[in-house]
């Protein structure tokens, strides 16, 4: 069965520092890859979305993420996190099942940025 | 562009009693989806259309769990009977095909 693993449940970081999210997923064939975003009290928003071409992919607020199809890896990062990043991130995979797209979300990361 | 609309925010019932949420999608979005979101955990897709047919309902628990899309556009999804597993965020989401997913505030449920 399809799966997206994110292994980092909570993750603290002080502002300026750098940040990198994982995520993993455990199909093999052709995917299409989300992060989405939940700010405090906000709903669940698009980050960012891979689905063909390069496999860096920028996403707003400096966000940026990379395909690595060899290791099934999807990971997000920040070269300089803000107070204003503290959210639940999730991964999302969208991948062909039984004839037709089945979309999994991992089980999130809870980001809190100290000042 | 308004967003995708859900009612109630919020309900509390007591287990065995009945429970039905409504979502009202983003305009000319075919594909509608319902997740159920437990409490440190990430969304759970429970049943996803495409128009007003069931494209993945795998995961819904089909003796207490059942939802509609008439006519393609809003939906309904009811809960009867209630358990205290239930408890949880309802969200439901649409998008353009396969495109980003555009979230509702979620309808947060407590079975008592």
């Amino acid at each position: 069965a399809q799966s997206v693993s994110q292994h980092n449940h909570h993750v603290i970081l002080s502002e300026a520092a750098s940040l990198e999210l994982g995520c993993n997923y455990s199909y093999g064939g052709t995917v299409n890859l989300f992060w989405y975003v939940q700010y405090p009290g906000q709903h669940l928003q698009l980050l960012l979305k891979y689905f063909s071409g390069d496999p860096l992919v920028k996403g707003i607020k400096g966000f940026e993420a990379e395909f690595i199809k060899s290791k099934f890896s999807f990971n997000l990062r920040k070269p300089s996190v803000q107070w204003s990043d503290t959210a639940e991130y999730f991964c999302a995979v969208i991948a062909p099942s039984g004839g037709y797209q089945k979309v999994t979300f991992g089980t999130g990361t809870k980001l809190q940025v100290i000042p | 562009e308004a967003g995708v609309a859900q009612s109630p925010r919020y309900k509390i019932i007591e287990k065995r009693q009945s429970v039905a949420f409504w979502c009202n999608p983003i305009s000319g979005h075919a594909t509608l989806y319902w997740y159920q979101q437990i409490l440190g955990q990430g969304p759970k897709l429970l049943i996803q259309f495409q128009n007003n047919g069931v494209v993945d309902d795998s995961q819904l628990p089909k003796d207490r769990f059942s939802a509609e899309r008439l006519k393609g556009v809003d939906s309904t999804l009811k809960i009867q009977p209630a358990k205290l597993e239930d408890s949880a965020v309802y969200l439901c989401a649409s998008s353009w095909g396969l495109e980003t997913q555009y979230f509702g505030p979620g309808t947060r449920l407590l079975v008592l």
